[in-house]
């Protein structure tokens, strides 16, 4: 069972530099998130979607963008890398309309700006 | 805006003591998570609490979820090393987007 994979897993990148991240769920849910995880500040919400073709900002969404043009897969895009942009971000994804549901995590992918 | 805090932050215990990790949040809601992170790894969903007054165990662990207080327990029962992690609580804001607002998280480390 995959769940919720993320792409890449670690990535290194210059100030400026643009990059997509990949999150891919094999679950069938329709809620997808993309969060950021920095020392001491829990998970702040960048980006979610509530379905394909839908995305709407979160908490921290600045610097951001995301797509979802297939139900499965939620991209979440940096135009112009800067240093405050390292973390770790976290994909997740649950059902709809299923609130005792929890939100299902991926692995992280652990992003540096140089 | 819905805000989310933990205490405490970080919490050093000795095997087999028993402790509790506080979560206030600051708006009314019924839904609330408890996730566990291992150093370097992924979330991992504890439980789920949906209603005023629900608990839940599992094992050492143990949750309870008051409404009206707007707080969630995480209690610890002789606890072993096997549980140094990290804790988030996480509420949902309400409405239909599901959307989770997290704690800080503790950092527990239970030593032997």
């Amino acid at each position: 069972n995959a769940g919720v994979t993320q792409t890449p897993k670690f990535r290194v990148l210059k100030t400026g530099q643009s990059m997509t991240l990949l999150c891919a769920q094999d679950m069938n849910h329709e809620y997808m998130y993309w969060y950021r995880q920095d020392p001491g500040m829990g998970l702040r919400l960048i980006h979610y979607s509530v379905g394909e073709g839908t995305t709407a900002k979160g908490e921290v969404p600045d610097g951001y963008n995301v797509s979802r043009l297939k139900k499965q897969n939620f991209l979440l895009g940096l135009e112009s890398a800067a240093p405050s942009q390292t973390s770790v971000y976290f994909c997740a994804s649950t059902l709809r309309g299923v609130g005792n549901q929890p939100q299902h995590f991926g692995d992280g992918t652990r992003l540096s700006i140089l | 805006e819905l805000k989310v805090e933990q205490n405490p932050l970080f919490l050093s215990m000795q095997e087999g003591k028993n402790y509790t990790i506080y979560c206030n949040y600051s708006t009314t809601s019924d839904r609330l998570y408890w996730y566990r992170q291992d150093p370097g790894k992924s979330l991992e969903s504890l439980f789920v609490l949906l209603s005023n007054g629900a608990v839940k165990q599992e094992g050492r662990l143990m949750a309870s979820l008051d409404t009206k207080a707007r707080l969630s327990t995480l209690h610890i029962t002789a606890a072993v090393h096997d549980l140094s992690a990290t804790y988030f609580c996480a509420v949902d804001s309400g409405g239909s987007n599901y959307k989770l607002t997290f704690g800080k998280g503790t950092l527990l480390t239970v030593n032997p």
